[in-house]
């Protein structure tokens, strides 16, 4: 079965930029889904189709997804950014197509 | 405004089969391309997704649960229901559902709130 690979935790300084990524075997070929999900609540989409933004969610969010790697990226990193981050995609590469999610990065906001 | 709601016992007993039920509003699951899935948080834990359900009653299941796992609509009352076959303590979690789209590229948006569900005796 596929497997996505994120980094356990990530810290940035506010003001900063941070970068979450997201493994997988020739991920590029596949469109690569980020949610944000903070203590206590449910996941809120914030990136779909590699880099398109749901509306509401702020310009400093943004992905890419090339090769083996995707990457969310969040600029000028503010404390409430701080959260889970879970990557997501369709693996249609199997004999039983699913939906795989990574294992999830904790974003602190030193 | 879309929105979805998960119902279903809060604790259940080694064994016994559990049964969920996600009623939503503002979207229609007979919209080409719109579906319905549940996903799994189990306590400090990953989101691991279950099982969707699409509008044309195509379905998905988890290939680790999918002997345990039954999903099912009724697009009248906007509801999909799930059950899931002798439970373990280890499927103790909180349960999401969300709308699908853009199928089969498949994201979720929006989630509902989830409900916690103990698997104890």
């Amino acid at each position: 079965s596929y497997v996505l690979t994120q980094p356990p935790s990530v810290s940035v300084a506010p003001g900063k930029t941070a970068r979450i990524t997201c493994g997988g075997n020739n991920i590029g070929s596949k469109s690569v889904h980020w949610y944000q999900q903070k203590p206590g609540q449910a996941p809120v989409l914030v990136i779909y189709y590699d880099s398109d933004r749901p509306s509401g969610i702020p310009e400093r969010f943004s992905g890419s997804n090339s090769g083996n790697t995707a990457t969310l990226t969040i600029s000028r990193v503010e404390a409430g950014d701080e959260a889970d981050y879970y990557c997501q995609v369709w693996d249609s590469s199997s004999d039983h197509p699913g939906v795989v999610f990574g294992g999830g990065t904790k974003l602190t906001v030193l | 405004q879309i929105t979805l709601k998960e119902s279903g016992p809060t604790l259940v007993k080694p064994t016994q089969t559990l049964t969920l039920t996600c009623t939503f509003s503002g979207f229609s699951l007979s919209t080409s391309g719109v579906g319905v899935g549940w996903i799994r948080q189990p306590p400090g834990k990953a989101l691991e997704w279950l099982a969707l359900i699409y509008w044309n009653d195509d379905k998905r299941y988890s290939p680790s649960l999918k002997s345990r796992l039954t999903i099912t609509k009724d697009t009248s009352k906007n509801q999909v229901v799930l059950t899931m076959t002798n439970m373990d303590p280890v499927d103790t979690a909180t349960y999401y559902c969300a709308r699908s789209q853009g199928a089969p590229i498949n994201w979720f948006d929006p989630w509902g709130q989830g409900t916690l569900v103990t698997v104890s005796s």
